[in-house]
């Protein structure tokens, strides 16, 4: 399984731009990035996952340089609902390979 | 759609005691996941399932056993609690061809005294 490792925590303004990165060097052909968010006392929730290049949704971009040995999840315009728990992982499909979740990043916004 | 439901949402065990962690889904997902959560730290795989009728180990198995009892439910069950067990359990499942968009149920927040 490919390791993953994020920054522990982050602050941010209410308003501004947030970019988590993380590294994943052992990252194998078939593994997709995959991030989630996890508020307290709720189980995480899915927010975007890709392959490379660049991905975005309603909620975040996710972009992934050629050689795919990191990610950054791009959260635009925080606000203090998004004061959460940000968790990085790689891994093929279900039922051949779990996700293994880390840490992850605890993102506090500030008004 | 209730999406993944779990039951009790807390519960209070002496050493020793045992119980079964019910989990369900009704999105006719294939894989099911059981993780534990620990204060200040990511979720640990404690087993999962691939599909109906398999069961496989995941990070911390010790002190564990599950059932899929049939596509919806799979359960957890600690037959000797010990207080290393205290923990929030979540329960997740996954669609069949996509990986890594698991659904997570609200939780169960255990105490094992």
């Amino acid at each position: 399984l490919a390791k993953t490792t994020q920054p522990i925590s982050m602050d941010s303004y209410e308003g501004q731009e947030v970019n988590i990165t993380c590294s994943h060097n052992n990252i194998a052909t078939n593994d997709y990035i995959t991030w989630y968010q996890q508020f307290p006392s709720q189980g995480p929730r899915f927010i975007i996952q890709g392959y490379k290049t660049k991905v975005t949704n309603e909620v975040a971009s996710l972009f992934i340089p050629a050689d795919r040995k990191s990610s950054t999840l791009s959260l635009p315009r925080v606000s203090l609902s998004d004061t959460a728990v940000y968790y990085c992982l790689v891994g093929d499909r279900p039922g051949n390979t779990p996700l293994v979740f880390g840490k992850g990043t605890r993102l506090s916004v500030i008004a | 759609n209730a999406g993944v439901t779990q039951t009790p949402k807390f519960q209070v065990l002496k050493t020793g005691q045992s119980m079964t962690l019910q989990c369900a889904q009704d999105m006719n997902h294939n894989s099911m996941y059981w993780y534990r959560q620990d204060p200040g730290m990511g979720l640990r795989l404690i087993y999962y399932s691939a599909s109906e009728g398999t069961t496989d180990k995941g990070e911390v198995p010790n002190g564990y056993n599950v059932s899929r009892l049939n596509k919806r439910e799979f359960s957890l069950r600690l037959e000797s609690a010990a207080p290393s067990q205290t923990s929030v359990y979540f329960c997740a499942s996954t669609p069949r061809g996509l990986m890594g968009e698991q659904y997570f149920g609200p939780g169960t927040r255990l105490t094992v005294t």
